[in-house]
Protein backbone atom coordinates (compact mmCIF):
# COMPACT_ATOMS: atom_id res chain seq x y z
CA UNK A 1 0.00 0.00 0.00
CA UNK A 2 1.95 2.80 -0.93
CA UNK A 3 -1.30 5.59 -1.05
CA UNK A 4 -1.94 8.04 1.50
CA UNK A 5 -5.60 9.05 2.12
CA UNK A 6 -7.35 12.18 2.70
CA UNK A 7 -10.51 13.04 3.60
CA UNK A 8 -12.77 14.59 2.73
CA UNK A 9 -12.01 15.37 -0.86
CA UNK A 10 -13.99 18.73 -0.94
CA UNK A 11 -15.41 20.62 2.14
CA UNK A 12 -17.22 23.74 2.46
CA UNK A 13 -17.10 25.53 5.54
CA UNK A 14 -18.66 29.26 6.98
CA UNK A 15 -16.29 31.32 9.15
CA UNK A 16 -17.86 30.01 12.43
CA UNK A 17 -17.95 26.35 11.78
CA UNK A 18 -15.46 23.83 13.34
CA UNK A 19 -14.07 20.82 11.10
CA UNK A 20 -11.15 18.50 10.50
CA UNK A 21 -9.23 17.45 7.74
CA UNK A 22 -8.72 13.90 8.41
CA UNK A 23 -5.30 11.90 6.18
CA UNK A 24 -4.38 8.09 7.02
CA UNK A 25 -0.95 6.19 5.62
CA UNK A 26 -0.12 2.88 5.75
CA UNK A 27 3.56 2.57 5.19
CA UNK A 28 5.37 2.82 8.42
CA UNK A 29 6.03 6.06 7.33
CA UNK A 30 7.38 8.15 10.43
CA UNK A 31 7.05 12.19 9.42
CA UNK A 32 3.69 13.68 8.37
CA UNK A 33 3.66 16.78 6.49
CA UNK A 34 0.52 19.48 5.70
CA UNK A 35 1.02 21.66 2.72
CA UNK A 36 -1.28 24.21 1.40
CA UNK A 37 -1.74 24.95 -2.22
CA UNK A 38 -3.49 28.28 -3.88
CA UNK A 39 -4.83 28.04 -7.39
CA UNK A 40 -1.69 27.71 -9.80
CA UNK A 41 0.71 27.97 -7.01
CA UNK A 42 2.98 25.29 -5.79
CA UNK A 43 2.38 23.68 -2.46
CA UNK A 44 3.60 25.50 0.72
CA UNK A 45 4.58 23.85 3.80
CA UNK A 46 2.12 24.34 6.90
CA UNK A 47 3.21 21.62 9.76
CA UNK A 48 6.04 18.60 10.14
CA UNK A 49 5.48 15.90 12.34
CA UNK A 50 8.11 13.29 13.13
CA UNK A 51 7.19 10.67 15.16
CA UNK A 52 4.18 12.12 16.41
CA UNK A 53 5.68 14.86 17.58
CA UNK A 54 5.28 18.41 15.86
CA UNK A 55 9.18 19.69 14.70
CA UNK A 56 7.56 22.01 12.28
CA UNK A 57 5.23 24.91 12.38
CA UNK A 58 5.67 27.55 9.50
CA UNK A 59 4.38 30.17 11.38
CA UNK A 60 0.81 28.91 10.88
CA UNK A 61 -1.96 30.62 12.23
CA UNK A 62 -3.80 29.40 15.37
CA UNK A 63 -6.72 28.77 13.29
CA UNK A 64 -5.31 25.93 12.04
CA UNK A 65 -4.18 23.41 14.79
CA UNK A 66 -2.46 20.00 13.99
CA UNK A 67 -2.75 17.05 15.49
CA UNK A 68 -1.35 13.93 15.21
CA UNK A 69 -2.89 10.37 17.39
CA UNK A 70 -0.84 7.59 15.73
CA UNK A 71 1.94 7.27 13.36
CA UNK A 72 -0.85 6.84 10.97
CA UNK A 73 -2.83 9.38 11.36
CA UNK A 74 -2.76 12.81 10.49
CA UNK A 75 -5.59 15.60 11.50
CA UNK A 76 -5.95 19.16 10.66
CA UNK A 77 -8.43 21.25 12.68
CA UNK A 78 -10.20 24.21 11.53
CA UNK A 79 -11.68 26.85 13.12
CA UNK A 80 -12.93 30.48 12.51
CA UNK A 81 -11.63 30.12 8.87
CA UNK A 82 -11.07 33.57 7.01
CA UNK A 83 -12.25 33.31 2.96
CA UNK A 84 -8.36 33.54 1.95
CA UNK A 85 -7.88 30.06 3.59
CA UNK A 86 -9.87 28.47 0.74
CA UNK A 87 -6.71 26.14 -1.21
CA UNK A 88 -6.42 22.92 -1.36
CA UNK A 89 -4.83 21.13 1.58
CA UNK A 90 -2.52 18.25 1.20
CA UNK A 91 -0.95 15.71 3.32
CA UNK A 92 2.24 13.65 2.64
CA UNK A 93 4.11 11.34 4.27
CA UNK A 94 7.57 10.00 4.29
CA UNK A 95 9.82 6.92 5.71
CA UNK A 96 11.40 9.51 8.26
CA UNK A 97 12.78 13.13 8.13
CA UNK A 98 16.46 13.25 8.00
CA UNK A 99 19.27 13.68 5.80
CA UNK A 100 17.28 16.02 3.37
CA UNK A 101 16.16 13.44 0.61
CA UNK A 102 12.88 11.88 2.10
CA UNK A 103 11.15 11.48 -1.18
CA UNK A 104 7.45 12.63 -0.37
CA UNK A 105 4.28 10.48 -0.99
CA UNK A 106 1.16 12.97 -1.62
CA UNK A 107 -2.70 13.00 -0.87
CA UNK A 108 -5.25 14.08 -3.28
CA UNK A 109 -5.68 16.77 -0.83
CA UNK A 110 -9.00 18.31 0.52
CA UNK A 111 -10.27 21.34 -1.48
CA UNK A 112 -11.48 24.02 1.07
CA UNK A 113 -13.92 26.61 0.23
CA UNK A 114 -14.31 29.15 2.70
CA UNK A 115 -17.65 31.46 2.98
CA UNK B 1 19.11 33.13 0.01
CA UNK B 2 17.15 30.38 -1.10
CA UNK B 3 14.86 30.21 -3.69
CA UNK B 4 14.13 28.34 -7.04
CA UNK B 5 13.15 29.47 -10.75
CA UNK B 6 11.13 27.58 -13.37
CA UNK B 7 9.27 29.19 -16.41
CA UNK B 8 5.75 29.67 -15.28
CA UNK B 9 4.04 27.73 -18.56
CA UNK B 10 5.41 25.90 -21.60
CA UNK B 11 3.62 24.40 -24.54
CA UNK B 12 4.76 21.52 -26.85
CA UNK B 13 3.28 19.16 -29.59
CA UNK B 14 2.87 15.42 -29.47
CA UNK B 15 5.11 13.04 -29.64
CA UNK B 16 7.63 16.18 -29.74
CA UNK B 17 10.57 16.43 -27.20
CA UNK B 18 10.20 19.02 -24.29
CA UNK B 19 13.05 20.51 -21.56
CA UNK B 20 11.81 22.09 -18.70
CA UNK B 21 14.73 24.11 -16.79
CA UNK B 22 14.67 24.90 -13.22
CA UNK B 23 17.43 27.40 -11.32
CA UNK B 24 18.47 27.25 -7.70
CA UNK B 25 19.89 28.94 -4.68
CA UNK B 26 20.90 27.27 -1.35
CA UNK B 27 23.14 27.14 1.12
CA UNK B 28 22.78 23.17 1.97
CA UNK B 29 22.27 21.16 -0.95
CA UNK B 30 21.00 17.88 -0.80
CA UNK B 31 19.64 17.05 -3.94
CA UNK B 32 16.76 18.56 -6.10
CA UNK B 33 13.74 16.68 -6.68
CA UNK B 34 10.99 17.13 -9.79
CA UNK B 35 7.08 15.86 -9.14
CA UNK B 36 4.31 15.99 -11.63
CA UNK B 37 0.90 17.54 -10.61
CA UNK B 38 -2.43 17.23 -12.64
CA UNK B 39 -4.64 19.81 -12.10
CA UNK B 40 -6.46 19.22 -9.06
CA UNK B 41 -4.72 15.90 -7.91
CA UNK B 42 -1.36 14.67 -5.94
CA UNK B 43 1.97 15.63 -6.66
CA UNK B 44 3.86 12.66 -7.76
CA UNK B 45 7.57 11.95 -7.51
CA UNK B 46 9.06 11.78 -10.86
CA UNK B 47 13.15 12.45 -10.17
CA UNK B 48 15.78 12.84 -7.82
CA UNK B 49 19.29 14.21 -8.76
CA UNK B 50 22.15 14.41 -6.03
CA UNK B 51 25.17 14.12 -8.24
CA UNK B 52 26.19 15.79 -11.21
CA UNK B 53 24.62 14.62 -14.53
CA UNK B 54 21.68 12.60 -16.21
CA UNK B 55 19.42 10.12 -15.08
CA UNK B 56 17.09 8.49 -17.57
CA UNK B 57 14.23 7.13 -16.55
CA UNK B 58 11.94 5.92 -19.35
CA UNK B 59 10.64 9.04 -21.42
CA UNK B 60 11.76 11.25 -18.42
CA UNK B 61 15.08 12.16 -17.41
CA UNK B 62 16.47 14.50 -15.06
CA UNK B 63 19.83 16.45 -15.26
CA UNK B 64 21.70 18.04 -12.55
CA UNK B 65 24.54 20.96 -12.69
CA UNK B 66 25.65 21.33 -8.54
CA UNK B 67 28.70 24.08 -9.51
CA UNK B 68 26.01 25.98 -12.10
CA UNK B 69 22.37 25.65 -9.09
CA UNK B 70 21.23 24.08 -12.32
CA UNK B 71 18.77 21.14 -12.66
CA UNK B 72 16.17 20.25 -16.06
CA UNK B 73 13.76 17.60 -17.12
CA UNK B 74 13.08 16.16 -20.42
CA UNK B 75 10.24 14.70 -21.63
CA UNK B 76 10.21 12.93 -24.73
CA UNK B 77 7.87 11.60 -27.16
CA UNK B 78 5.44 13.77 -25.75
CA UNK B 79 1.90 12.72 -24.94
CA UNK B 80 -0.94 14.53 -24.06
CA UNK B 81 -1.65 12.97 -20.72
CA UNK B 82 1.94 14.57 -19.97
CA UNK B 83 0.12 17.83 -19.96
CA UNK B 84 0.54 19.26 -15.98
CA UNK B 85 2.67 21.08 -13.89
CA UNK B 86 6.33 20.55 -13.11
CA UNK B 87 7.67 21.06 -9.88
CA UNK B 88 11.16 20.80 -9.15
CA UNK B 89 12.32 21.10 -5.78
CA UNK B 90 14.59 21.00 -2.69
CA UNK B 91 15.06 20.52 1.04
CA UNK B 92 15.45 23.92 2.06
CA UNK B 93 18.57 24.65 4.90
CA UNK B 94 19.20 21.06 4.23
CA UNK B 95 16.90 19.72 6.38
CA UNK B 96 13.56 18.75 6.18
CA UNK B 97 11.45 21.86 4.87
CA UNK B 98 10.66 20.07 1.00
CA UNK B 99 10.50 24.01 -0.86
CA UNK B 100 8.72 23.72 -4.48
CA UNK B 101 9.58 25.89 -6.98
CA UNK B 102 6.81 27.88 -8.64
CA UNK B 103 6.00 24.74 -10.97
CA UNK B 104 5.78 25.10 -15.08
CA UNK B 105 2.86 24.65 -16.94
CA UNK B 106 3.16 21.99 -19.35
CA UNK B 107 0.08 22.32 -22.19
CA UNK B 108 0.75 19.35 -25.10
CA UNK B 109 -0.98 20.03 -28.11
CA UNK B 110 -1.89 17.44 -30.77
Amino acid sequence: DTEVTQTPKHLVMGMTNKKSLKCEQHMGHRAMYWYKQKAKKPPELMFVYSYEKLSINESVPSRFSPECPNSSLLNLHLHALQPEDSALYLCASSQEVRAGNEKLFFGSGTQLSVL
Amino acid sequence: GQNIDQPTEMTATEGAIVQINCTYQTSGFNGLFWYQQHAGEAPTFLSYNVLDGLEEKGRFSSFLSRSKGYSYLLLKELQMKDSASYLCAFYRDAGNMLTFGGGTRLMVKP
